[in-house]
């Protein structure tokens, strides 16, 4: 997972934003994901940017994806309690199928 | 199925023995990929099925790691002689093909003592 950093953890107020941020190093990657896990839980596939973009929207989630800077972030718009859990990003490159993941960002959301 | 099932869901052993970790992947999904979860750490590759292509073993961290896999159906993870750096949650996903996002299991939770 070295290759795919985020920071650890993120603390917000219930309605504010979050914006989780990650930085990969391969720029072959073909596709970015970003996934939630709550505790106890497997992991959930929340969005996927391809690389050909710079911005996806799905209701409250905005992923930017900076190509030069090799930068993905992740906004939470009106961001809930029930947003909070461990955020991971990961990127897929051309050779393979598999996946390498960040190390995870615990977002916690305050009431 | 609806999912991606692993089981045990649990699974307690002692040093030394062997264990067998088993995933049912979604019906029709041609990939599959084991990945392993220590606590309060990210996901590391271990393995990766596509087809009937050979697999990337590449993530497997030790000899006494081995998968298998017939087909597109079950995958089983295999673990020899565990040792308790092994413990650890272990995760399966299957995808259609190699570009779309995984559906991963809920895992299986392995402990050595």
């Amino acid at each position: 997972g070295e290759d795919v950093e985020q920071s650890l953890f993120l603390s917000v107020r219930e309605g504010d934003s979050s914006v989780i941020n990650c930085t990969y190093t391969d720029s072959s990657s073909t596709y970015l994901y970003w996934y939630k896990q709550e505790p106890g839980a497997g992991l959930q596939l929340l969005t996927y940017i391809f690389s050909n973009m710079d911005m996806k929207q799905d209701q409250r989630l905005t992923v930017l994806l900076n190509k030069k800077d090799k930068h993905l972030s992740l906004r939470i718009a009106d961001t809930q309690t029930g947003d909070s859990a461990i955020y991971f990003c990961a990127e897929s490159r051309n050779q393979g199928g598999k996946l390498i993941f960040g190390q995870g960002t615990e977002l916690s959301v305050k009431p | 199925g609806a999912g991606v099932s692993q089981s045990p869901s649990n699974k307690v052993t002692e040093k030394g023995k062997d264990v067998e970790l088993r995933c049912d992947p979604i019906s029709g999904h041609t990939a599959l990929y084991w990945y392993r979860q220590r606590l309060g750490q990210g996901l590391e590759f271990l393995i990766y099925f596509q087809g009937n292509s050979a697999p990337d073993k590449s993530g497997l961290p030790s000899d006494r790691f081995s998968a298998e896999r017939t087909g597109e159906s079950v995958s089983t993870l295999t673990i020899q002689r565990t040792q308790q750096e092994d413990s650890a949650v272990y995760l399966c996903a299957s995808s259609f093909g190699t570009g779309g996002g995984y559906t991963f299991g809920s895992g299986t939770r392995l402990t050595v003592v």
